[in-house]
């Protein structure tokens, strides 16, 4: 199966700044997802990526508070921005490849001070 | 947009017995179904998936039904063991878009 790689693995940051994850897939994917996963809860969709075009932002989320770049098939990018402690959460990259499994990175542990 | 249904949120077995988790779903138009597992500091990893011309699967231990006409599906765990202690969670998927949509979760715990 492939791997991907997800970092920085966890992060502390002020209040008003922001972070960008990266995410990097040992092959060539079309559809790349981000979730987030907070505390004990479960998976909520933020957007999904296809290279080539603009994200698609789910309900709740805005281009603005999420940028997203997907400059080629094998990696993308989340940036957290103007972070407030509300954003602390766990932050997934995920792929699929055609209509098969989701594969997921580890995760970007991100707390907000 | 798609919702998915889980329950329950928390179940503890005894090791040896069996586990059941259901869920729902509200898309009649979802034909992917899968479960995933996640284990603590790591992301989900799948488990067992069903697609929607397939009524059940089963994996050594694992099985996955669904019943299309009511919108759901379960997962089932025989001979648990102290490994399968973690968070389990239901997914629906439709395919003209391919966005994974996620239950809540529940917590496993396999009692000693």
């Amino acid at each position: 199966s492939a791997v991907i790689s997800q970092k920085p693995s966890r992060d502390i940051c002020q209040r008003g700044t922001s972070l960008t994850i990266q995410c990097q897939v040992d092959s060539q994917v079309t559809m790349m997802f981000w979730y987030r996963q907070q505390p004990g809860q479960s998976l909520t969709l933020i957007a999904t990526a296809n290279q080539g075009s603009e994200a698609t932002y789910e309900s709740g989320f805005v281009i603005d508070k999420f940028p997203i770049s997907r400059p080629n098939l094998t990696f993308s990018t989340l940036t957290v921005s103007n972070m407030s402690p509300e954003d602390s959460s766990i932050y997934l990259c995920s792929f699929r490849t055609g209509h098969t499994e989701a594969f997921f990175g580890q995760g970007t542990r991100l707390t907000v001070v | 947009g798609e919702n998915v249904e889980q329950h329950p949120s928390t179940l503890s077995v005894q090791e040896g017995d069996s586990a059941v988790i259901k869920c729902t779903y509200s898309d009649s138009a979802s034909n992917y179904f899968p479960w995933y597992k996640q284990e603590l500091g790591k992301g989900p990893q799948l488990i067992i998936d069903i697609r929607s011309n397939v009524g059940e699967k089963k994996d050594q231990r694992i099985a996955v039904t669904l019943n299309k006409t009511a919108k759901h599906f379960s997962l089932h765990i025989t001979e648990t063991q102290p490994e399968d202690s973690a968070v389990y969670f239901c997914a629906a998927s439709i395919r003209r878009d391919d966005k994974i949509i996620f239950g809540k979760g529940t917590r496993l715990h396999i009692l000693p």
